[in-house]
């Protein structure tokens, strides 16, 4: 079956730093979403990414959608203690969400 | 606008029994998903209901079994628990059935089996 595959599981930033978490899928994607869910909480939706090669930007967080609709990514600019949390990526196979284990981020002030 | 809701919150249970969660779908959302969120993972699919019917199932037993009403509320049922099913249960509503559709995940349910 459909498998998304994130890396890195893990990271650890300075506050201020550069983060991003990368997405692979076995097969081609009609669409991918990301989502983030702080310790103890739930998956928000962050982003859609429909089209081949899209980039989307929401203030300090860019999202690009490779060209083959198989790989995504996710950057997040100068990083601050707010964006602690898991960040998923999912892409749709038939009804199902399929979602990566996710990237963990941790950032030090 | 109301949001996802999940009850109760927390549950332990024993192997071999049987548990109920509830789902409250956002308001005029007719389409429910439940996810199995084990430690360190990401969720994983468990089955789709759209309009009171089934429409799509991922990799579970059929021990894990689900229901959505008429006000688009769902149950998911789980018989014989084993240690395994200890998880972070997560519903997300969404509206129809459309591939692209945004899904509003629920506070999740906290099961443990002992």
């Amino acid at each position: 079956g459909q498998q998304v595959m994130q890396i890195p599981q893990y990271q650890h930033v300075q506050e201020g730093e550069d983060f991003t978490t990368y997405c692979n899928s076995s097969t081609t994607l009609s669409n991918i979403q990301w989502y983030k869910q702080r310790p103890g909480g739930h998956p928000v939706f962050l982003i859609q990414l429909v089209k081949s090669g899209e980039v989307k930007k929401q203030k300090r967080l860019t999202f690009q959608f490779g060209e083959a609709k198989k790989n995504s990514s996710l950057h997040i600019t100068a990083t601050q203690t707010t964006d602690v949390g898991t960040y998923f990526c999912a892409g749709k196979a038939g009804t199902a969400l399929i979602f990566g284990k996710g990237t963990t981020l941790s950032v030090s002030s | 606008e109301t949001g996802v809701t999940q009850s109760p919150t927390h549950l332990i249970k024993t192997r071999g029994q049987q548990v109920t969660l509830r789902c409250s779908s956002q308001s005029g959302h007719n389409t429910v998903s439940w996810y199995q969120q084990a430690l360190g993972q990401g969720p994983q699919f468990i089955f789709q209901y759209y309009r009171e019917e089934e429409n799509g199932r991922g990799n579970f037993p059929p021990r894990f079994s689900g229901l959505q009403f008429p006000n688009y509320s769902s149950e998911l049922n789980v018989n014989a628990l084993e240690l395994d099913d200890s998880a972070l249960y997560l519903c997300a509503s969404s509206l129809g059935l459309a591939t692209y559709n945004e899904q509003f995940f629920g506070p999740g349910t906290r099961l443990t089996v002992l």
